[in-house]
């Protein structure tokens, strides 16, 4: 049972243009949602985060929104740079009882910036 | 700071064997996560440990399991390997378990089983 998608596999841009990287979640105790970048050969680096009460946060390029009614995140980087092009994970914070503070991810999204 | 370490970084093993990975944190770090990454599948939380403790567990079979000591470095164990455990082993630090804002992973560790 996937908690958390990521119903694209993969995402081309052109540079300058905007990148968004969807995500969509089941579980209503999620309460904390991130996202993490991953280069080949390293390991996933934390990108941004919003909490359940907001519905968006934006730091420098990039910026997510939250539609909790539709258990749906976004996340949007412009302008895209060819050294964006990497693996995009998002991940929940479960809020509920024994999973309390358990980040479950979704599949990833392999973003490719063109020049 | 030293970021998340994990040795060793990558190992060829053989079906039927058992495996140790390892990981040290974060100074200062209590919490460190497993993860088990896969083409396709994402990242599958495998368990958390907080102060020695195992706090949460993630859907894998008991050869799976872990251990942290009180330096707060941690070790997976994988016994009676498996074709399908064939994969990129995450762990990632924490500075408290149960509130986690961000976690700092490691560059992990390729296991390929034959």
């Amino acid at each position: 049972d996937q908690q958390v998608k990521q119903n694209s596999p993969s995402l081309s841009v052109q540079e300058g243009r905007i990148s968004i990287l969807n995500c969509d979640y089941t579980n209503s105790m999620f309460d904390y949602f991130l996202w993490y970048k991953k280069y080949p050969a390293e390991g996933p680096t934390f990108l941004i985060s919003i909490s359940s009460i907001k519905d968006k946060n934006e730091d420098g390029r990039f910026t997510v929104f939250l539609n909790k009614s539709a258990k749906h995140l976004s996340l949007h980087i412009v302008p895209s740079q060819p050294g964006d092009s990497a693996v995009y994970f998002c991940a929940a914070r479960d809020a509920g009882g024994t999973s309390y503070g358990k980040l479950t991810f979704g599949q990833g999204t392999i973003l490719t910036v063109h020049p | 700071k030293a970021g998340v370490t994990q040795t060793p970084r990558y190992l060829i093993k053989t079906r039927g064997q058992q495996v140790t990975l390892s990981c040290s944190p974060i100074s200062g770090h209590r919490s460190v996560s497993w993860y088990q990454q896969t083409p396709g599948q994402g990242l599958q939380f495998l368990f958390e440990y907080f102060s020695e403790t195992q706090r949460n567990k993630g859907n894998f079979p008991g050869r799976f399991s872990g251990r942290q000591f009180s330096n707060s470095r941690s070790e997976m164990n994988v016994s009676t390997l498996e074709l399908g455990d064939s994969a990129l082993y995450l762990c990632a630090s924490s500075l408290a378990g149960g509130y986690v804002y961000e976690q700092y992973f490691g560059p992990g560790t390729r296991l390929t089983v034959t």
